[in-house]
């Protein structure tokens, strides 16, 4: 998701939902992608990440997809969880480990 | 363990104070970082620091100077600093500066400039 002014989208899901974010990236030289969950008040912390020569990548509870025809990266959380309240962060890696970060997308849980 | 640590988690000075924010990792990592964060937006990067020596510096005002002492210490010190300079500094950590390397970053440094 992309940041409009000063208002980050919003993904509101009932506790329990699998929730799935999406990311645009820019740049066809990016071969790294590392997503991020910032709670409030505190530093970006690190989910998970995919290397280009990979189109999927799971975790515990996620799952990164990655389509660089179209340069489209998602983030899917299963069974939704209130602790999993925050705003989440694409980044792109290109070789030089300069990280350009997408706009965000807060996710909220409704109990 | 990977625990980038940060002080002080709030800071409020002056325009015309001297301060310095700190940032430790302990995880041998040769690259750090220093970011920029204002609300509702993404990190911005301002330094990166590269087997202690800095690599690249966004065109980031003179007022901030990164210093790196040593692998595992990286500070920023901040002078004569403007309102607009109020947000969120963020220390990142990374095993090495170039490939597909990992940023892992610490809690952050709330900044309000008066």
């Amino acid at each position: 998701g992309e940041s409009v002014g000063l208002h980050l989208p919003t993904l509101s899901v009932q506790e329990g939902d699998n929730s799935i974010i999406n990311c645009a990236y820019s740049n066809s030289a990016s071969d790294y992608f590392i997503w991020y969950k910032q709670e409030s008040g505190k530093g970006p912390q690190f989910i998970i990440d995919i290397r280009s020569n990979m189109d999927k990548r799971q975790g515990q509870r996620v799952t990164v997809l990655l389509n660089k025809t179209v340069k489209h990266l998602s983030l899917q959380i299963a069974a939704t969880q209130p602790g999993d309240s925050a705003v989440y962060f694409c980044a792109e890696n290109d070789a030089g480990n300069m990280l350009t970060f997408g706009g965000g997308t807060r996710l909220m849980v409704k109990p | 363990d990977t625990e980038v640590t940060q002080t002080p988690k709030h800071l409020v000075m002056g325009m015309t104070n001297k301060k310095s924010l700190k940032c430790e990792q302990h995880m041998g990592h040769r690259a750090m970082y220093w970011y920029k964060q204002k609300a509702k937006k993404p990190p911005e990067l301002m330094f990166v620091y590269s087997y202690e020596k800095l690599s690249i510096n966004e065109s980031v005002p003179s007022r901030f100077s990164p210093e790196c002492p040593n692998s595992s210490l990286l500070n920023l010190h901040l002078h004569a600093l403007q309102p607009e300079d109020s947000a969120l500094y963020l220390c990142a950590s990374s095993q090495y500066w170039q490939g597909q390397e990992t940023q892992y970053f610490g809690p952050g440094t709330r900044l309000l400039v008066l």
